[in-house]
């Protein structure tokens, strides 16, 4: 089982829709999560941190569900602008990312 | 403010090549950590320094991968003797707590 596991996609959404991706990781002990988007070509970019009870940023929502060891991103009335490469990773106890192989999203007009 | 920077953008190499990929922290982050990444995957850590030592050195593949931050600013990833399985894109990123912030890259081809 890999560490940290999402779903590649590519999930293909209208303009205005609500889309929601989840990652799972699979050591227990994972302290720190971030979402990170990356555009094609491009590095990644930190999006949002999620800590114990996640957090909210705009249209972006992260939430940290412990007990079943995910994470997991909503982003509310997709724009165009949306459309990325959204990767989850996870904080080792040496401080080094475990990352997912990110998930594919694509905003239609 | 400045962010972090990588050169060069681009390299192509052959074969059985040495190879020095730079990088140039956000100023004042005392952490640096070196990824590489392959076409539709993650970053995959490589190596982790915490001022000029190197913290986490675990992801690196083989001896043939060597990095130094002699200064504790300034990091430089050396691959001695490149084979075409190490092409990718390398990432650098840097930090001041939690949070890592990429730089852009160097595409790395070995022909």
């Amino acid at each position: 089982r890999k560490e940290v596991e999402q779903d590649p996609g590519p999930f293909n959404v209208p303009e205005g829709a609500t889309v929601a991706f989840n990652c799972t990781y699979s050591n227990s002990a994972s302290q720190s999560f971030f979402w990170y988007r990356q555009d094609c070509r491009k590095e990644p970019k930190l999006l949002m941190s999620v800590y114990s009870s996640g957090n909210e940023d705009g249209r972006f929502t992260a939430q940290l569900n412990r007990a079943s060891q995910y994470i997991s991103l909503l982003i509310r009335d997709s724009k165009l602008s949306d459309s990325a490469t959204y990767l989850c990773a996870v904080n080792t106890a040496t401080n080094k990312l475990i990352f997912g192989t990110g998930t594919l999203l694509a905003v239609q007009p | 403010g400045a962010g972090v920077s990588q050169t060069p953008s681009n390299k192509v190499t052959e074969k059985g090549k040495y190879v020095e990929l730079r990088c140039d922290p956000i100023s004042g982050h005392t952490a640096l950590y070196w990824y590489r990444q392959s076409l539709g995957q993650g970053p995959e850590f490589l190596i982790y320094f915490q001022g000029t030592g190197a913290a986490d050195d675990s992801g690196l593949p083989n001896d043939r991968f060597f990095a130094v931050r002699p200064e504790g600013s300034v990091s430089t990833l050396k691959i001695q003797r490149t084979e075409r399985g190490d092409s990718a894109v390398y990432l650098c990123a840097s930090s001041l707590g939690q949070g890592q912030y990429f730089g852009p890259g160097t595409r790395l081809t070995v022909l």
